[in-house]
């Protein structure tokens, strides 16, 4: 079955960076898009980024300002969330989706992000 | 702050019907685009509830469904069980802001 699993979570400084990855088995990697989704603590589901099935197109959510970037590796069936200049309020759960029968059919269970001050 | 207006929270008895809508506006559901719905239990990932407005993956139970009019949308759960306490969310997608977007998110407690 399809099964997503995030790492590369942890504790980091304000204004460091941070990658992210999503490994990803179960379902033809290379013929599906995904995205990334985040949580904030007690907070609701926002829409991080997302990329195509082969890599070439990349959308992200207009309130990152250029500071994330969103890669894919087929080869690997991996795909990557690297975050830079991160601020306090990137502190959440970090989840990748698949794109498939809607643009988040399948969640992994996510990895935690903490940006301390 | 979302694009999608959920109510915080809603309630009932087992076995009673209960809705969730899921207000938008004419730049996302009103312009025409899906509406999805996810169900995220305590301490886990979302899981995928209703497609296409109105659709059901495999394994849902037909208990849960949607409808679309307008700008808004609905998810209604019939015959309600205490395994259907959860967070529950809205999802499509703004011309506007040119992305995904989610609703505010909805808690179902079930009394």
């Amino acid at each position: 079955q399809v099964h997503l699993v995030e790492s590369g979570g942890g504790v980091v400084q304000s204004g460091r960076s941070l990658r992210l990855s999503c490994a990803a088995s179960g379902f033809t990697f290379s013929r599906q898009g995904i995205h990334w989704v985040r949580q904030a603590p007690g907070k609701g589901l926002e829409w991080v980024a997302g990329i195509s099935h082969e890599g070439s197109n990349k959308f992200y959510a207009g309130s990152l300002m250029g500071r994330f970037t969103i890669s894919r590796d087929n080869s690997k069936n991996m795909a990557y969330l690297q975050m830079n200049s991160l601020r306090v309020e990137d502190t959440a759960v970090y989840s990748c989706a698949r794109d498939g029968v809607t643009p988040f059919d399948y969640w992994g269970q996510g990895t935690q992000v903490f940006v301390s001050s | 702050q979302s694009v999608l207006t959920q109510p915080p929270s809603v309630s009932g008895a087992p076995g009673q019907r209960v809705t969730i809508s899921c207000t938008g506006s004419s730049s996302n559901i009103g312009a025409g685009y899906d509406v999805h719905w996810f169900q995220q239990l305590p301490e886990t990932a979302p899981k995928l509830l209703v497609y296409g407005n109105n659709n059901r993956p495999s394994g849902v139970p037909d208990r849960f469904s949607g409808s679309k009019s307008g700008t808004s949308a609905s998810l209604a759960i019939t015959g309600l069980l205490a395994e259907d306490e959860a967070d529950y969310y809205c999802q499509s997608y703004d011309t506007s802001l040119i992305g995904y977007v989610f609703g505010t998110g909805t808690k179902v407690t079930v009394l």
